[in-house]
């Protein structure tokens, strides 16, 4: 099994529909990340969650909301999609250590989710 | 996190080594380079990083210049499977704390047989 899991890994819907991508890891990391990628523009941080209590918008989060329902879930959702937000969603934990210390950046990424809007 | 500045594209001949050049030079001093790779809409790949000296694992080996402005990505032996779009990504700091990374356009890298 993969470390780290998203389902589903292909979604087609309509505007205005709402959107739920799910993400579970198997690493036991308390970090855990959504990045969205469109082609052109490399990956863009969508949120990002330390711990269970802890969530953070990162860049682009207009128009998403994220639930850590576990240590090991973090979940995407798109209250009301749009065809702009039609991108390839994926999910990454972070490897523990100190903050600027060895592996404090080494990040685990998902397959992705490749979401279209209609 | 500093900046950086990757050749949009290379090609390299299958079994010889690639080599693939990041410029950054306004790294800081506790900032680290790290490299993934991206094979064609898969997931990201953590290949390496280092903060001045020259590393080496399994898959490739990361040579950082001595001022730190400059660092190149080998993989000694590339492969077709190697063909991805490599990112180099300078983070960390203590001011860094978020683990979050800035994905730039990368190197797409084409291994030809």
């Amino acid at each position: 099994d993969a470390d780290v899991t998203q389902t589903p890994r292909n979604r087609i819907t309509k505007t205005g529909k709402r959107i739920m991508l799910e993400c579970s890891q198997t690493k036991g990391h308390d970090r855990m990340y959504w990045y969205r990628q469109d082609p052109g523009l490399g990956l863009r941080l969508i949120y990002y969650s330390f711990d269970v209590k802890d969530i953070n918008k990162g860049e682009i989060s207009d128009g998403y909301s994220v639930s850590r329902q576990a240590q090991a879930k973090f979940s995407l959702s798109l209250e009301s999609a749009i065809p702009n937000q039609t991108a390839l969603y994926f999910c990454a934990t972070r490897t523990p250590g100190l903050a600027g210390g060895p592996g404090a950046n080494v990040l685990t990424f998902g397959a992705g989710s490749r979401l279209t809007v209609l | 996190d500093a900046k950086t500045t990757q050749p949009p594209s290379m090609d390299c001949a299958e079994g010889r080594a690639a080599n693939l050049p990041c410029n950054h030079s306004t790294i800081s001093g506790n900032e680290y380079v790290y490299w993934y790779r991206q094979i064609h809409s898969q997931g990201p790949q953590y290949i390496i990083h280092g903060l001045k000296n020259n590393e080496t694992n399994e898959m490739a080996s990361l040579i950082i210049t001595e001022d730190r402005k400059s660092s190149t990505l080998i993989l000694p032996h590339a492969t077709l499977r190697d063909t991805a779009v490599y990112y180099c990504i300078v983070s960390g700091g203590l001011s860094s704390n978020t683990g979050k990374l800035i994905f730039g356009q990368g190197t797409t890298l084409q291994v030809k047989p």
